[in-house]
């Protein structure tokens, strides 16, 4: 069966450090993995997606991901945190003709 | 802004209700998705149509329904609510059915059942 985990429930973080939100897959065949953030009283917002190819994917607002296929994983990272990402984010997972499976979701807390 | 609209963005009703949901898809869209979030169960699929036909269902109860117009909008109806029914319920867009397709959603609807 089709599965998405992201393993912290919140994760914080200075300021200006990196930030990593963890997101782990289960899938037969390819996974086609999604990342979005919710702003609060915002609908979701897309920040990239992982098809095919380069395993280092960029995305909106300076966040990048990346795909491990032995780990089976889908980090989203991004290199210098702002207070203004503090958000919920979810990772999602799709597969041909099947809709999105979201994670619960990780809620990023970015301190002044 | 993602360019899908969903009315209303408040809902408040009682027990036993039934209510009417609104979304109109970014333009030239075919595809439209509807999703539940809720505290306990998170984001779920609920339905998906295609071109004004349903596509694929997801965990959908059987109080509820949806439709896709010839305008491509699309209607979610929720009959004889639950107290357990309160979520937020998004919709989104995209071109193709495919899983590929990047959905783009709209800002929701925040259905409150007393």
């Amino acid at each position: 069966a089709q599965s998405v985990a992201q393993p912290e429930d919140q994760v914080n973080v200075a300021e200006g450090n990196p930030l990593t939100v963890k997101c782990t897959y289960s899938v037969s065949g390819n996974p086609y993995l999604f990342w979005y953030v919710q702003y609060p009283n915002r609908g979701l917002q897309f920040l990239l997606k992982y098809i095919t190819g380069d395993n280092l994917v960029k995305g909106s607002y300076g966040f990048e991901a990346e795909f491990n296929k032995s780990q089976t994983s889908f980090h989203l990272k991004k290199p210098s945190a702002l207070v203004s990402d503090s958000a919920l984010y979810f990772c999602a997972l799709g597969q041909a003709g099947t809709a999105l499976i979201f994670g619960k979701g990780t809620t990023l807390s970015v301190s002044s | 802004d993602s360019g899908v609209t969903q009315t209303p963005k408040h809902l408040i009703t009682a027990t036993g209700q039934r209510v009417t949901l609104r979304c109109s898809p970014r333009s030239g869209d075919l595809s439209v998705y509807w999703y539940q979030q809720s505290l306990d169960q998170g984001l779920q699929f609920l339905i998906q149509y295609y071109n004004g036909e349903e596509r694929a269902k997801g965990n959908i109860l059987e109080r509820f329904s949806a439709q896709q117009f010839p305008d491509l909008h699309s209607e979610l109806n929720l009959s004889s609510l639950e107290l357990g029914d309160s979520a937020l319920y998004f919709c989104a867009s995209n071109v193709l059915a495919g899983s590929t397709d990047t959905q783009y959603f709209g800002p929701g609807t925040r259905l409150t059942v007393l």
